[in-house]
């Protein structure tokens, strides 16, 4: 079993929409969490981190922690073209930002 | 604006052959981080360096060798290619192991052996 699990879609949903990214995980000793954008041939870009429990906005972005279901999740608010990639989450214990444990990602594709 | 640089964006190898990817930063970050991206693996870490002179082993570094002789630069080579190594490589560098400094990532090498 994997220590990060993610759905690999893909994904398909109409220009507006509210998009749901999750990912399970396994180590309860994970503190921090990251939410990666790759687009299509890219490297991937950091969007957000969060530390422990609780919410994160950044603009049109939400990332959540439940650290009690060891659940992590993403919210796309008014979701644009644009914002069609793979989505990768990826977490790490305290200390540990040098190595990260990803989740395989998933891909979303934002339709006119 | 460059980033980080890797060098070749393509490679094709006959097993057996080898070669060395090349990563450059030009942020005058410590560490820096060589990945394999997989369909259904995700992004796996097979070397990392937290400085100049420095290497260490990450959780697929089999079949591979890395050095950092210069701070900007970071090879990653492979010294007898296998078809199992056929993978997309990331380099990534941050200044330093917190959270708060990301990992900043190349564009990639698509590397295929046959």
């Amino acid at each position: 079993q994997k220590e990060v699990e993610q759905d690999p879609g893909p994904l398909s949903v109409p220009e507006g929409a509210i998009v749901s990214l999750n990912c399970t995980y396994s180590n309860s000793a994970f503190q921090y969490f990251m939410w990666y954008r790759q687009y299509s041939r890219k490297g991937p870009e950091l969007l957000m981190y969060t530390y422990s429990s609780g919410n994160k906005e950044d603009g049109r972005f939400t990332a959540q922690v439940d650290k009690s279901s060891k659940y992590i999740s993403l919210f796309i608010r008014d979701s644009q073209p644009s914002d069609s990639a793979t989505y990768l989450c990826a977490m790490s214990p305290p200390g540990g930002g040098n190595k990260l444990t990803f989740g395989t990602g998933t891909q979303l594709k934002v339709e006119l | 604006n460059a980033g980080v640089t890797q060098t070749p964006k393509f490679r094709v190898l006959k097993t057996g052959q080898s070669m060395t990817l090349l990563c450059a930063q030009d942020m005058n970050h410590e560490y820096m981080y060589w990945y394999r991206q997989d369909p259904g693996m995700g992004l796996r870490l097979i070397h990392y360096s937290v400085g100049e002179g420095t290497t260490a082993k990450g959780e697929v570094p089999d079949g591979y060798n890395v050095s950092r002789l210069k701070k900007q630069n970071f090879l990653l080579g492979l010294e007898s290619a296998a078809p199992s190594q056929t993978s997309v490589y990331f380099c990534a560098s941050n200044r330093d192991r917190g959270v708060n400094q990301p990992q900043h990532f190349g564009d990639g090498t698509r590397l295929s052996i046959l």
